[in-house]
């Protein structure tokens, strides 16, 4: 176990619906970050967020909104997505966003958008 | 943004052989350079990592060698076993800083 967990591990959702993904680190660490991981490509940073400033904001579109309440939880929420989305989820940590730290990633969320 | 060429995209070898994974970038301003394996339904587990001050890191059965003049990196997987089979990342931090950048990915088989 890398020190991150991540809720739900799958999830199936219409167009119109809302959910949202939940990411928890016990690493006491300072940044967070959420990937999105699709067949055939390379991990794409979606945001980044350092004692919960939001610092990156990857050209992500706004059906996808992040939150971070505290330095140990992130959120994704989601709404009027496409079916490309459907992707696995990843959330990650570190030390700082300074850098370069160690990312240390959870086991993701498998989304599938109908 | 950064380019990271990674090959082979597949790989497959016997059990106890070795494995070589390469990636290329065209940054000069990278200095940090880790590998990620991830095993099918799980997330990506940092393996090893280097950075631009030295050449080569060992781990066990695992080594990393940089060469920042030729702007390539590899990994080396020396006795392999079928629990090496996976996906490994590499990856590296745009202009020096912690953003990463992913290569796309090669599939191990460690095949008996």
């Amino acid at each position: 176990e890398t020190g991150v967990t991540q809720t739900p591990r799958h999830l199936v959702m219409g167009m119109t619906n809302k959910k949202s993904l939940k990411c928890e680190q016990h690493l006491g660490h300072n940044a967070m970050y959420w990937y999105k991981q699709s067949a055939k490509k390379p991990l794409e940073l979606m945001f980044v967020y350092s004692l919960e400033e939001r610092v990156e904001n990857n050209s992500v579109p706004s059906r996808f909104s992040p939150e971070c309440p505290n330095s140990s939880h992130l959120f994704l929420h989601l709404h009027t997505l496409q079916p490309e989305d459907s992707a696995l989820y990843l959330c990650a940590s570190s030390q700082g966003a300074g850098g370069p730290y160690e990312q240390y990633f959870g086991p993701g969320t498998r989304l599938t958008v109908t | 943004g950064e380019n990271v060429e990674q090959h082979p995209s597949t790989l497959s070898v016997q059990e106890g052989d070795s494995a070589v994974i390469k990636c290329t970038y065209s940054d000069s301003a990278s200095n940090y350079f880790p590998w990620y394996k991830q095993e099918l339904g799980k997330g990506p587990q940092l393996i090893i990592d280097i950075r631009s001050n030295v050449g080569e890191k060992k781990d066990q059965r695992i080594a990393v060698t940089l060469n920042k003049t030729a702007k390539h990196f590899s990994l080396h997987i020396t006795e392999t076993q079928p629990e090496d089979s996976a996906v490994y990342f590499c990856a590296l931090n745009e202009g020096g800083g912690n953003k990463l950048t992913f290569g796309t990915g090669t599939q191990l088989k460690v095949e008996l």
